[in-house]
């Protein structure tokens, strides 16, 4: 197993740009996160998803979409970019037992908006 | 509002002694909480959890303790080897997981 899958690994935009991060996992779990990470701020919870077909906003979804199509992929969208949207962003995937949820993460995607 | 929250940015232990770890939350809502371990240019990795209805669960060297009337969780870790420096960030769940934003932990020699 792949596990959770993020590409690309760094990416540069400008102002204005648009482009989709890719996640894909392969261990069928219903569950599909999207968080970023800026120093002093922890991970923040962009979007979520609790199955194919169906997704929920986080803390900080503003300029941000998402979509879930299949079980596997649930890629994150910037229509047009930001300088605040520089910051290390990673997916996760999980399963529940119960109310219990176990997380695997991906290695994260590094995004520097100029 | 932070419904998560290490007030704790930094701690620095010396090797072989304790580290304790500490989190609050706001949200009475949360019936789940964890802790993740995370070193640089990688993804968070789970470390251990707890539901509201314990207290205590403990995996080897970690141990995790719930005060829900406090609202209060804690990460020990003992004894503390080089390895576990890195970032731990708690993170509690009600229908989805919110984190905190981390300690960063310092295993002196």
């Amino acid at each position: 197993n792949a596990g959770v899958t993020q590409t690309p690994k760094f990416q540069v935009l400008k102002t204005g740009q648009s482009m989709t991060l890719q996640c894909a996992q392969d261990m069928n779990h219903e569950y599909m996160s999207w968080y970023r990470q800026d120093p002093g701020m922890g991970l923040r919870l962009i979007h979520y998803s609790v199955g194919a077909g169906i997704t929920d906003q986080g803390e900080v979804p503003n300029g941000y979409n998402v979509s879930r199509s299949t079980t596997e992929d649930f890629p994150l969208r910037l229509l047009s970019a930001a300088p605040s949207q520089t910051s290390v962003y990673f997916c996760a995937s999980s399963y529940l037992q119960g109310r219990q949820e176990t997380q695997y993460f991906g290695p994260g995607t590094r995004l520097l908006v100029l | 509002d932070q419904q998560v929250k290490q007030n704790s940015p930094s701690l620095s232990v010396q090797e072989g002694r304790i580290s304790i770890l500490n989190c609050d939350y706001t949200n009475s809502m949360f019936d789940y909480f964890l802790w993740y371990k995370k070193y640089p240019a990688e993804g968070p990795t789970f470390l251990i959890s707890i539901s509201s209805i314990k207290d205590k669960n403990e995996d080897g060297r970690f141990t995790v303790f719930l005060n829900k009337s406090a609202k209060h969780l804690s990460l020990h870790i003992v004894p503390s080897q080089p390895g576990d420096s890195a970032v731990y960030f708690c993170a509690a769940r009600d229908d989805k997981i919110i984190f905190g934003k981390g300690t960063r932990l310092h295993i002196l020699p």
